[in-house]
């Protein structure tokens, strides 16, 4: 079970529009619809913003927008905002017949310019 | 509002077990389709799932943690529980405890965990 791959770092000024990729594989996000990202700010708790590739939790501003092609999805913010830099991490849930298990990614920073 | 409530000590020596309870509130433990289990995140590193255990009592561990992990549910306190044996300071984390499905929509608010002599 390997983690999922994300850019260590981006960055944007405020209006921009950024992407954080993540890749894994066709064990776990190629092969299933079950991708998450969460948002983390220092000392807090993530934070869900998408969930099943691209669906959005009720609160959650329709700026962050979540995609899937092949092994890789991908998170994307509009109209950048100072309170959105954060930490993002991916996220996929796999299941087989032995095992449920969930995998994240390494996180990347999201540095507002 | 469900809500999750980490407890359990913030120092633990090395080579010992680490102990930690979740107690949640607002909603049963016992409720069907649910996963109850521990996330990680060593200083400036990021998550790590550690395990899971489903309302029917099923568990699924980390596979590079398995050997040396226990999630146990107490139903009738709400509550759900972690011990690692034989930590070390590559231990030293935040443990979440976390509501799961095929996504992770509530988490305690971590409580620091340090390994420690």
């Amino acid at each position: 079970q390997s983690a999922l791959t994300q850019p260590a770092s981006v960055s944007g000024s405020p209006g921009q529009s950024i992407t954080i990729s993540c890749t894994g594989t066709s064990s776990d996000v190629g092969g299933y619809n079950y991708v998450s990202w969460y948002q983390q700010h220092p000392g807090k708790a993530p934070k869900l913003m998408i969930y099943d590739v691209s669906n959005r939790p009720s609160g959650v501003s329709n700026r962050f927008s979540g995609s899937k092609s092949g092994n890789t999805a991908s998170l994307t913010i509009s109209g950048l905002q100072a309170e959105d830099e954060a930490d993002y991490y991916c996220s996929s849930y796999t299941s087989s017949s032995t095992l449920e298990h969930w995998v994240f990614g390494g996180g990347t920073k999201l540095t507002v310019l | 509002q469900l809500q999750l409530q980490e407890s359990g000590p913030g120092l633990v020596k090395p080579s010992e077990t680490l102990s930690l309870t979740c107690t949640v509130s607002g909603g049963s433990i016992s409720s069907s389709s649910y996963y109850w289990g521990w996330i990680r995140q060593p200083p400036g590193k990021g998550l790590e799932w550690i395990g899971s255990i489903y309302y029917s009592g099923s568990t699924y561990y980390n596979p590079s943690l398995k050997s040396r992990v226990t999630i146990s549910v107490d139903t009738s306190k709400n509550q759900f529980s972690l011990k690692l044996s034989s930590v070390t300071a590559a231990d030293t984390a935040v443990y979440y405890c976390a509501r799961l499905t095929t996504v992770i929509n509530y988490w305690g608010q971590g409580t620091l965990v340090t390994v420690s002599s």
